[in-house]
């Protein structure tokens, strides 16, 4: 692996399913993200994650939930998937979480909720 | 509130050079960034400015002005490859990266 992966690349899910978005990466960042990428709108942070075991809010937070078991992982969950959550979601991560440190972007999940 | 203008569209020809704006309202300043991203590609790191002036790097440059809450992008020698969309994204008092929609650059032969 070299830099960030995430999986599946793109998915189709019914209402109310739960889902869970896979992001890995192996450049031992410490901070981690989860953003949402809708057309006509900015980035918007899901979650974020300062080190291994712990885990933040950001802007756009309701229906979502992370945890960061390890260094490497950061799986994002939908609980109940509605059709808002329809976006492309990029998992992303930077060697810290302030200071002058660019963020590294995975290739992203297109997710239609139906 | 946090606000990040920058125009929607540019279109410019192949060769020449386009300079895209970016203005910012936010809660604190720890930097300013530029991202590319071509479409349906993630986001690629461009150029990174918390100081004011210009910062260089190949045929493109990043200007920040923090007392206007201006940056500009400039790109020369405009290539067909260029053709992405640009992002300006502050990050605030909290270390949070506030993003613009983005700038779509179409490049002309």
């Amino acid at each position: 692996i070299a830099g960030i992966t995430q999986a599946p690349t793109s998915q189709i899910l019914a209402a109310g399913r739960r889902m869970t978005l896979r992001c890995t990466q192996d450049m031992r960042h410490n901070a981690m993200y989860w953003y949402r990428q809708d057309l006509g709108l900015g980035l918007r942070l899901i979650h974020y994650s300062n080190t291994a075991g712990t885990t933040g809010k950001g802007e756009v937070p309701d229906g979502y939930s992370v945890s960061r078991a390890n260094t490497d992982d950061f799986p994002l969950t939908l609980a109940s998937a509605v059709p808002s959550q329809t976006s492309v979601y990029f998992c992303a991560s930077s060697e810290e979480l302030a200071g002058v440190s660019e963020q590294f972007f995975g290739p992203g999940t297109r997710l239609t909720v139906l | 509130g946090q606000n990040i203008d920058q125009p929607t569209e540019m279109t410019a020809t192949e060769g020449a050079i386009v300079q895209i704006n970016c203005t910012y309202q936010t809660s604190g300043f720890n930097g300013l960034f530029w991202y590319q991203q071509h479409a349906g590609e993630a986001p690629t790191f461009l150029s990174y400015n918390v100081l004011d002036g210009l910062e260089e790097k190949g045929r493109f440059s990043s200007f920040l002005s923090r007392s206007t809450g201006y940056s500009y992008l400039l790109l020369k020698e405009l290539q067909m490859k260029d053709s992405a969309s640009y992002l300006c994204a502050v990050m605030d008092s909290n270390y949070q990266l506030i993003w613009g929609a983005g700038t779509k650059l179409i490049i002309k032969p």
